[in-house]
């Protein structure tokens, strides 16, 4: 049962521009949810986070949008560089007892930002 | 000076062995994590221990048998090697098991 989902498997948008990352979640129980950027061949990094009671949080060039309603959030980066060029992944997790929050992946999105 | 460092970084071995994968980590963090990468892309959570306490067990296969000797470390041992094991297994850490996790590089298993 795949929880959080990335339709997209990859996106290519010109240097510049906007890049719209999505994702979307079944689990009501969420209340946390964080985006993570991965290059080849290393771990993923944390980029930028969102509380439940949030519906926006920016961070520089980085916005990420919730609508709890639909279920869906959305990442943000403007204007896109080509170091943002990188395999996205959206995660959340639910509040359970203190500490250790599981955290639950998406498949990730490739953006590709051309020159 | 690598936060999080797992080694080997790339693991090729034959069905039936039995390897490990080693995790250390310099960041202080109170809890540790391995998490798997299949095929599909999917990152899904294996193991969390929490000040050498094992927190988190997610219906992995008792061949999975991780051991942490201290904070700093998390190793993962493997016994009786399947194919199926092949992926890419990601060690993290975090402070107060909060969900920011920091990753390793990554180790790639590949069971022929």
């Amino acid at each position: 049962d795949q929880q959080v989902k990335q339709n997209s498997p990859s996106l290519s948008v010109q240097e510049g521009r906007i890049s719209i990352l999505n994702c979307d979640y079944t689990n009501s129980m969420f209340d946390y949810f964080l985006w993570y950027k991965k290059y080849p061949a290393e771990g993923p990094t944390f980029l930028i986070s969102i509380s439940s009671i949030k519906d926006k949080n920016e961070d520089g060039r980085f916005t990420v949008f919730l609508n709890k309603s639909a279920k869906h959030l959305s990442l943000h980066i403007v204007p896109s560089q080509p170091g943002d060029s990188a395999v996205y992944f959206c995660a959340a997790s639910a509040t359970g007892y203190f500490g250790n929050e599981k955290l639950t992946f998406g498949t990730g999105t490739r953006l590709t930002i051309i020159p | 000076d690598t936060a999080v460092s797992q080694t080997p970084k790339y693991l090729v071995t034959q069905m039936g062995n039995d390897k490990s994968i080693k995790c250390e980590q310099n960041l202080g963090h109170d809890t540790m994590y391995w998490y798997k990468q299949d095929s599909k892309k999917f990152l899904k959570i294996m193991f969390s221990y929490n000040n050498k306490e094992l927190i988190i067990n997610e219906t992995v296969p008792n061949r999975f048998s991780p051991k942490s000797p201290d904070k700093a470390h998390l190793n993962l041992h493997i016994n009786s090697l399947e194919l199926g094991d092949s992926a890419v297994y990601f060690c993290a850490s975090s402070q107060g098991g909060g969900e920011k996790l920091f990753f390793g590089s990554g180790t790639q298993l590949s069971v022929l």
